[in-house]
């Protein structure tokens, strides 16, 4: 079974610094996805970034941008100029890639909730 | 689009009550989850379906009920709530298949709280 784990419980970044937030994970596939979800306040789930485990290219969206190694098995999410609205919790998930409907489940790491300072 | 909906948005039960939580997704997505969302825990899988008739179990199924009798709904019903049940449930669908990285779309979530 594939395993997420977030070692880093909680993070601290100053409003417009640099932080990156840790994920490790266990597989023995080749082929897989990689998600980080951030859960604001709200409680509503929202996609920050996906990485397809065949790219050898990491995936960027914006200020956020990821370090994808595989042969460590390890999925970073680093934030740039940190913004007061990216405190929130954030989810690393790992997904299979096989065509049945099974494959569409994810597994969570436990999180690591995010705090912003001015 | 709506997109996912989820109600009631929370509720309080009494220990050994029955009560179904809703789920509603208008993407006509195959796929539709539950999952529980514990401090400590990250979201953990209670069922899934990948298609209207067609359920399976997750990773905690075990005092919970699920059918899927259209494609846009997938109840999740508590037949005998327990305060170990006491969580934030969310809704969770996309479409399957090989052909790309289905994103999963989320709802708002329920916390239910069972005394």
């Amino acid at each position: 079974a594939q395993t997420v784990t977030q070692s880093q419980p909680e993070m601290s970044v100053q409003e417009a610094e640099t932080v990156t937030l840790s994920c490790t994970y266990d597989t023995s596939e080749s082929d897989y996805y990689l998600f980080w979800y951030k859960q604001p306040p709200s409680r509503q789930m929202i996609l920050v970034i996906r990485q397809e485990a065949y790219k050898q290219q990491n995936a960027t969206e914006n200020r956020f941008s990821v370090n994808f190694q595989k042969a460590a098995k390890s999925f970073s999410l680093k934030i740039s100029d940190s913004q007061l609205g990216d405190a929130a919790m954030y989810f690393c998930a790992y997904r299979r890639v096989i065509n049945t409907g099974t494959a569409s489940k994810l597994t969570f790491g436990t999180g690591t909730r995010l705090q912003v300072t001015l | 689009n709506a997109g996912v909906t989820q109600t009631p948005k929370f509720q309080v039960l009494k220990t050994g009550q029955s009560m179904t939580l809703q789920c509603a997704q208008d993407m006509n997505h195959e796929y539709m989850s539950w999952y529980r969302q514990d401090p400590g825990m990250g979201l953990r899988l209670i069922h899934y379906s990948v298609g209207a008739g067609i359920t399976d179990q997750g990773e905690v199924p075990n005092g919970y009920n699920v059918s899927r009798s259209t494609t846009e709904d997938f109840p999740l019903r508590l037949l005998s709530a327990a305060p170990s049940q006491t969580s934030v449930y969310f809704c969770a669908s996309s479409h399957t298949g090989l052909a790309g990285s289905y994103e999963q779309y989320f709802g708002p979530g329920t916390r239910l709280t069972v005394t």
